[in-house]
């Protein structure tokens, strides 16, 4: 247990629909972040929340969505993804000036 | 949460021996370094970590190197133990940046 938590662990999703990825961390930390972790690629910096403010993008599709509505939550919006998406996203946390990330579990997501 | 698919270079060890994982980072004006283990099905758990100003940290039965000159980074597992199966990721990032740069990863199999 890193004290980041995610939910769902695992998501199944038709292109069509639309879904949320929930991040939860309880360490007090001011950052937060998403990676994505594919069968192809290593990790990948999706996003950046310093103080809930988006402090970088990483190029990535506006098919994904991310909301920070406070510092200890963070989503990801998913929208008419593609069979490509089908990947494990990683939530990951900070504290300002400190270099360690902590991350959660994951989430699963397969597209379809 | 395994890298599924990702052709990974593996180091096979035998239980007991002592294991040496490396990585080559890319950006000289990284400041601080950190190693990842990422067990199947979790998300990557902070090991160690390094600043430039050292060329040597020791924890708990592993040591980081770093060698500046050349870019690369090493992990040493002493006494390998099947517990320390699992693919583990070097990343590097640099003071005025949030989020951390990921190498691609090396599996390690303990062997009993």
């Amino acid at each position: 247990e890193t004290g980041v938590t995610q939910t769902p662990r695992h998501l199944v999703m038709g292109m069509t629909n639309k879904k949320s990825l929930k991040c939860e961390q309880h360490l007090g930390h001011n950052a937060m972040y998403w990676y994505k972790q594919s069968a192809k690629k290593p990790l990948e910096l999706m996003f950046v929340y310093s103080l809930e403010e988006r402090v970088e993008n990483n190029s990535v599709p506006s098919r994904f969505s991310p909301e920070c509505p406070n510092s200890s939550h963070l989503f990801l919006h998913l929208h008419t993804l593609q069979p490509e998406d089908s990947a494990l996203y990683l939530c990951a946390s900070s504290q300002e000036g400190e270099g360690e990330a902590f991350f959660g579990q994951g989430t699963r997501l397969t597209v379809v | 949460g395994e890298s599924v698919g990702l052709h990974l270079p593996t180091l096979s060890v035998q239980e007991g021996d002592n294991s040496i994982i490396n990585c080559a980072y890319s950006n000289s004006a990284s400041d601080y370094f950190i190693w990842y283990k990422q067990e199947s099905g979790k998300g990557p758990q902070f090991i160690i970590d390094i600043r430039s100003n050292m060329d040597k940290r020791q924890g708990q039965r592993v040591t980081v190197l770093l060698n500046k000159t050349v870019k690369h980074l090493s992990l040493q597992i002493a006494a390998t133990q099947p517990g320390d199966s699992a693919v583990y990721f070097c990343a590097e990032g640099y003071t005025g940046r949030r989020a951390l740069t990921f190498g691609s990863g090396t599996r390690l199999q303990v062997q009993p």
